[in-house]
């Protein structure tokens, strides 16, 4: 069936870092793919997304490009702040009839100052 | 604020017992979809609700049911509740049904089972 991985985490990084968290995805078809954000105590956001190949979501300075040759949608952001820590969920939809998503585990940043 | 409510925000309760889990959508989504947030499974989909119809299942067991009202908010109902149940419930609501549309989630029903 389609998944998707992400790289584990946590991952923790000064302020002013280069963000990079991996994702790959398994998947029949064309799927959607999706970054979420869930800060402590709250439900995901959504981030950024892309709907085909090569498209490049971006929001908030946070960027991801869909690699149809490598199943691929890594998440980067050049500069990362303290608000930025949070767990980001990197998530596929693979269409059709439904709309639900298939969710990596989750990967946690932590932006030291 | 996401516009999507879920009540309560906690609940604690014993195994054996059974609970409801309510989530209104944002105003106009039709679609309505619940997850299950645990430490050892993730994220999981359970079920999406499509204007009072159900469109797909997922990871959902037997013990738990779900529906859709004509008004559009939605209750999961879990019974015979075990340990692992203990989870993080999740609503999210969509205008459409195929993922055309991003969703927008609750923040959840942090259910607890003693």
């Amino acid at each position: 069936g389609n998944s998707v991985t992400q790289m584990e985490g946590p991952v923790t990084l000064s302020e002013e870092a280069f963000l990079t968290i991996n994702c790959t995805y398994t998947a029949t078809g064309y799927p959607s793919l999706f970054w979420y954000v869930q800060y402590p105590g709250e439900g995901l956001q959504l981030l950024l997304k892309a709907t085909k190949a090569d498209d490049k979501g971006s929001n908030k300075g946070f960027e991801a490009t869909y690699r149809k040759e490598t199943t691929s949608f890594h998440l980067e952001k050049g500069s990362v702040q303290v608000s930025d820590s949070a767990v980001y969920f990197c998530a596929l939809s693979e269409g059709g009839n439904t709309g639900k998503l298939i969710f990596g585990q989750g990967t946690t940043l932590q932006v030291k100052p | 604020d996401s516009g999507v409510t879920q009540t309560p925000k906690h609940l604690i309760t014993a195994t054996g017992q059974r609970v409801t889990l309510r989530c209104s959508p944002r105003s106009g989504d039709l679609s309505v979809y619940w997850y299950q947030q645990s430490l050892d499974q993730g994220l999981q989909f359970l079920i999406q609700y499509y204007n009072g119809e159900e469109r797909a299942k997922g990871n959902i067991l037997e013990r738990f049911s779900a529906q859709q009202f004509p008004d559009l908010h939605s209750e999961l109902n879990l019974s015979s509740l075990e340990l692992g149940d203990s989870a993080l419930y999740f609503c999210a609501s969509s205008s459409d049904g195929q993922g055309s549309q991003p969703q927008h989630f609750g923040d959840g029903t942090r259910l607890s089972i003693l």
